[in-house]
């Protein structure tokens, strides 16, 4: 079975700041990983992914994340935020070679920007 | 932007009513899912279709059903609304060959009184 834990339902930093959203899953086969931004009123984009090349995968718009096995872990981390990044972020998990009906999405993390 | 379309896009409607809201591709891709997005619980899948007639249920399917007799579109129906079915509906596509991308649509958002 999967599951994924998203551990902030909010996270605010300044603009120019580092972003780190958490992402925790278990999986009972290899997980793909991904994350996926949400703009007020809009659909879902897809940021990046991870299915089992490297490990530290680099997304859209200054993005990336790290798999880390054995902490069970898919943070999400921006060098320095902009103002543009507010939004709503998904952690999505799927075991490799499952049915569709086998993604699982996170509860989302909301990200704010400060000035 | 995948080429995805929802509509309509918003709907009141009362309970007991039927309501059917649709999503068409242009990409011609085999996969096309339904979801609902309620807040604290990020997307959660209704129904898919793996092809043309070839759907299955999804982890919240109970007072939902969908068809899809052409690959561009994929219906989902709510035979007798409820409130409880008041949310925001996402279809989303993908590819065989990349099956585990989703490309999302728009969303439709249903008020259902």
């Amino acid at each position: 079975a999967q599951s994924v834990t998203q551990l902030d339902s909010h996270v605010s930093v300044s603009e120019g700041t580092p972003v780190l959203l958490r992402c925790n899953y278990s999986s009972s086969y290899s997980p793909s990983l991904f994350w996926y931004v949400q703009h007020p009123n809009k659909g879902l984009q897809l940021l990046l992914k991870y299915t089992s090349a490297a490990t530290l995968v680099k997304g859209i718009n200054g993005f990336e994340a790290e798999f880390k096995k054995s902490e069970t872990s898919f943070h999400l981390t921006k060098p320095s935020a902009h103002m543009s990044d507010a939004a709503e972020y998904f952690c999505v998990v799927r075991a490799r070679y499952s049915s569709a009906s086998k993604i699982i999405f996170g509860s989302g993390t909301r990200l704010s920007i400060r000035p | 932007d995948a080429g995805i379309t929802q509509s309509p896009r918003h709907k009141v409607t009362e309970t007991g009513t039927p309501v059917t809201l649709r999503c068409h591709q242009t990409e011609n891709h085999r996969y096309m899912y339904w979801y609902r997005q309620d807040p604290g619980h990020g997307l959660r899948l209704i129904h898919y279709s793996y092809g043309v007639k070839d759907t299955d249920k999804g982890e919240v399917s109970d007072g939902y059903s969908v068809s899809r007799s052409k690959t561009e579109d994929f219906l989902l129906t709510l035979e007798s609304a409820t409130s409880s079915q008041t949310s925001v509906y996402f279809c989303a596509i993908s590819d065989p060959g990349n099956q585990e991308t989703q490309y999302f649509g728009p969303g439709t958002r249903l008020l259902v009184l």
